[in-house]
């Protein structure tokens, strides 16, 4: 299975844009990027996922790097709700049959 | 409302008793999948189904059990729980296990004394 490189811990102040990156430079042409976060005492909540192309929705957007060997979700305005463990994760047809295979993620903190 | 619901939310119990934990979706969703998270070693598949009557491990199903006879119903069986088990618990479905969004329950923390 593909793996990904995330920081282990990124902080970040309130209302501020956040970039989180994570590198995955043995991704497949058949893997998709996602992204989780959870929150702390709560289940894994999806944010965004992409395959090539960079990705808008309510939550986040998704930047992907064209020779898609990393990637980058960005919170546009960081609030206090948005401190908690963000995964970068690829799902794709290949070997994991599509399974969600959790690292270790970086952990948000946001000040006020 | 979308959602995955778990139950029970906390279970203390004896080692060797046997315990099922719940697991429902009300999405009509094809895919399920059970994890446990540990301190240090994060989220990690226990196991997961494609659809009814159709299982497969995923990383750690050793103590595990699962069936999946119908569609919106996924328990996890501890035939006979051991101390190694205590952990959280997290359900999740979704429509297909590419296509993103997977939903997860709230969790059930399982402690085995």
């Amino acid at each position: 299975d593909a793996k990904t490189t995330q920081p282990n811990s990124m902080e970040s102040n309130e209302e501020e844009p956040v970039h989180l990156p994570c590198n995955h430079s043995t991704i497949s042409g058949t893997d998709y990027i996602h992204w989780y976060r959870q929150l702390p005492s709560q289940g894994p909540e999806y944010v965004i996922h992409g395959l090539t192309s960079n990705v808008n929705n309510r939550m986040a957007s998704l930047a992907i790097a064209e020779d898609r060997k990393s990637s980058t979700l960005i919170l546009h305005r960081a609030t206090l709700r948005d401190a908690a463990v963000y995964y970068c994760i690829l799902s794709g047809y290949g070997g994991s049959q599509g399974n969600l295979i959790f690292g270790k993620g970086t952990k948000l903190s946001v000040k006020p | 409302e979308a959602q995955v619901t778990q139950n029970p939310r906390y279970l203390i119990t004896v080692t060797g008793k046997k315990l099922t934990v719940t697991c429902s979706q009300n999405m009509n969703h094809e895919y399920m999948s059970w994890y446990r998270q540990d301190p240090g070693l994060g989220l990690r598949q226990i196991y997961y189904s494609m659809n009814v009557e159709v299982t497969d491990k995923g990383d750690v199903p050793e103590g595990y059990k699962v069936s999946r006879k119908e569609k919106r119903n996924f328990p996890l069986i501890l035939e006979s729980p051991s101390p190694n088990q205590t952990s959280l618990y997290f359900c999740a479905s979704s429509l297909g296990h590419v296509l993103g969004e997977a939903f997860f329950g709230q969790g059930t923390r399982l402690t085995v004394v």
